[in-house]
C-alpha cells in the first residue's frame, strides 16, 4: 500500500528566507513522486516531480526537491521565499504499474510569507 | 493554463437538486479524474475514468455517478444534493491510466453551493 504523509499543516517564513516543505511516503514498488502548489481558489498546479531518473529534482518558480529513498522523503525546498510563494502545496505518490491507479495526496502544508 | 476545462465554475443550487459538473480533459489525455475538496475533509479523490472505462472509485457518495463519452470528456452528476455536499469539485487528467505515471494536469474547479 501507499501513503504520503506531510509533515506540517503550518509553515510560516518570513520573505527572502528558506522554506523547507516536509513529505515523507510509503511505497512497496519505486514511486512517482510529485508537489502540487494551489494558490487560493484555483486549480492544483504541479511544481516537480520526480520518476527515478535524478534524486534532485528542479521544479518551476525555484523550487527542488530532493527524494531520499533511505529516509523514504521527497522534501520541497526554496532558497529564499517570496510573497507569492504563500499558497497550499501538496506531496503526491503517483500510481505504479502492478496495482493501484490512485494518487495518494498528502494533507497538504499551508504556507504563509511574511514581509 | 493547464488545459483542462471546467464548466460551470460556480453553482448555487438548493438541497434536493440535481447537478452536473463537466470537464474536458487536456488534449491527448485519456484519463480523467474527479477530486472533491472541501474545508473539512480537505482533498478527497472520487472517481478515475480511462479511455471510457471506470477504473477506479474513491470515497463518491452513491448519489453521485460520473461517466466518460467517446470524446474523452466526463461528467459529474450529483443528486438529491445536501448541505455538505457544498465543496470545490476538481477535474483532472493524464496521459495513462495508472501504468504511464505521469503528471495530473488540474482545471480550475466548479464550486458548488447548496442552499
Amino acid at each position: 500500500a501507499q501513503s504520503v504523509t506531510q509533515l506540517d499543516s503550518h509553515v510560516s517564513v518570513s520573505e527572502g528566507t528558506p522554506v523547507l516543505l516536509r513529505c515523507n511516503y510509503s511505497s512497496s514498488y519505486s514511486p512517482s513522486l510529485f508537489w502540487y502548489v494551489q494558490h487560493p481558489n484555483k486549480g492544483l498546479q504541479l511544481l516537480l516531480k520526480y520518476t527515478s531518473a535524478a534524486t534532485l529534482v528542479k521544479g518551476i518558480n525555484g523550487f527542488e526537491a530532493e527524494f531520499k529513498k533511505s529516509e523514504t522523503s521527497f522534501h520541497l525546498t526554496k532558497p529564499s521565499a517570496h510573497m507569492s510563494d504563500a499558497a497550499e502545496y501538496f506531496c503526491v505518490v503517483g500510481p505504479h504499474t502492478s496495482g493501484t491507479y490512485k494518487y495518494i495526496f498528502g494533507t497538504g502544508t499551508r504556507l504563509k510569507v511574511l514581509a | 493554463d493547464s488545459g483542462v476545462t471546467q464548466t460551470p465554475k460556480h453553482l448555487i443550487t438548493a438541497t434536493g437538486q440535481r447537478v452536473t459538473l463537466r470537464c474536458s480533459p487536456r488534449s491527448g489525455d485519456l484519463s480523467v479524474y474527479w477530486y472533491q475538496q472541501s474545508l473539512d475533509q480537505g482533498l478527497q479523490f472520487l472517481i478515475q475514468y480511462y479511455n471510457g472505462e471506470e477504473r477506479a472509485k474513491g470515497n463518491i457518495l452513491e448519489r453521485f455517478s460520473a461517466q466518460q463519452f467517446p470524446d474523452l470528456h466526463s461528467e459529474l452528476n450529483l443528486s438529491s444534493l445536501e448541505l455538505g455536499d457544498s465543496a470545490l469539485y476538481f477535474c483532472a487528467s493524464s496521459v495513462g491510466s495508472g501504468g504511464l505515471t505521469g503528471e495530473l494536469f488540474f482545471g480550475e474547479g466548479s464550486r458548488l453551493t447548496v442552499l
